[in-house]
């Protein structure tokens, strides 16, 4: 099973539209999660970290279930600018350490 | 706004040859990363390292890669003999603490092997 896993489209949708990105995560001993964002030939970065009682940040929101190892992106009212390869990262494991690993990511875009 | 620098932007080499991709993290941070992505594909954890020694690294940082942190501010990578299928883009990231920090990212080197 891969560490990191997620579905990786693409998810064409209109301008306006809601869309929804699952991620799982094959350690149990993960501490911390987070969604990246990657334009085309650039470097991820960061758009939210994910904590265990949900979090939103504008129109974006995260969950995470610890108990089925599951992390979700919800982006409301879709913009163009909103398209990119949206990458699931995990952090942590039994070894203590700062290994982050990345999902393959899930490409979105948005269409007038 | 601080941020991690990456040199060179791009490196053509030949088979064979030793590769030093050089990296400077954001000055306060601690924690230190590389990463690679084959064009097309995922961004691989190669490893991180803390406090001047190697804390994690992936199956694929074989022998032929190496870290170092020569002079408190650079953070190189160094591939001693360097093969096709290293060809890729190498990310370099710092963090500033563990646990829920950010990794900030280099623009990355790509790296096209002849």
């Amino acid at each position: 099973r891969k560490e990191v896993e997620q579905d990786p489209g693409p998810f064409n949708v209109p301008e306006g539209a809601t869309v929804a990105f699952n991620c799982t995560y094959s350690n149990s001993a993960s501490q911390s999660f987070f969604w990246y964002r990657q334009d085309c030939r650039k470097e991820p970065k960061l758009l939210m970290s994910v904590y265990s009682s949900g979090n939103e940040d504008g129109r974006f929101t995260a969950q995470l279930n610890r108990a089925s190892q599951y992390i979700s992106l919800l982006i409301r009212d879709s913009k163009l600018s909103d398209s990119a390869t949206y990458l699931c990262v995990v952090r942590g494991g039994n070894t203590g350490g700062f290994k982050t690993i990345f999902g393959a990511g899930t490409r979105l875009f948005v269409k007038a | 706004e601080p941020e991690v620098t990456q040199t060179p932007s791009h490196q053509v080499t030949q088979m064979g040859q030793e590769v030093i991709l050089r990296c400077v993290p954001i000055s306060n941070h601690l924690y230190f990363y590389w990463y690679r992505q084959i064009l097309g594909q995922k961004v691989e954890f190669l490893v991180s390292f803390y406090n001047n020694e190697i804390s994690e690294k992936s199956e694929i940082f074989d022998d032929q890669f190496s870290v170092e942190r020569p002079d408190g501010s650079n953070f190189t990578l160094k591939i001693r003999s360097t093969k096709l299928e290293d060809s890729a883009m190498y990310f370099c990231a710092s963090m500033r603490g563990q646990g829920t920090g950010e990794l900030f990212f280099g623009e990355g080197s790509r790296l096209t092997v002849l």
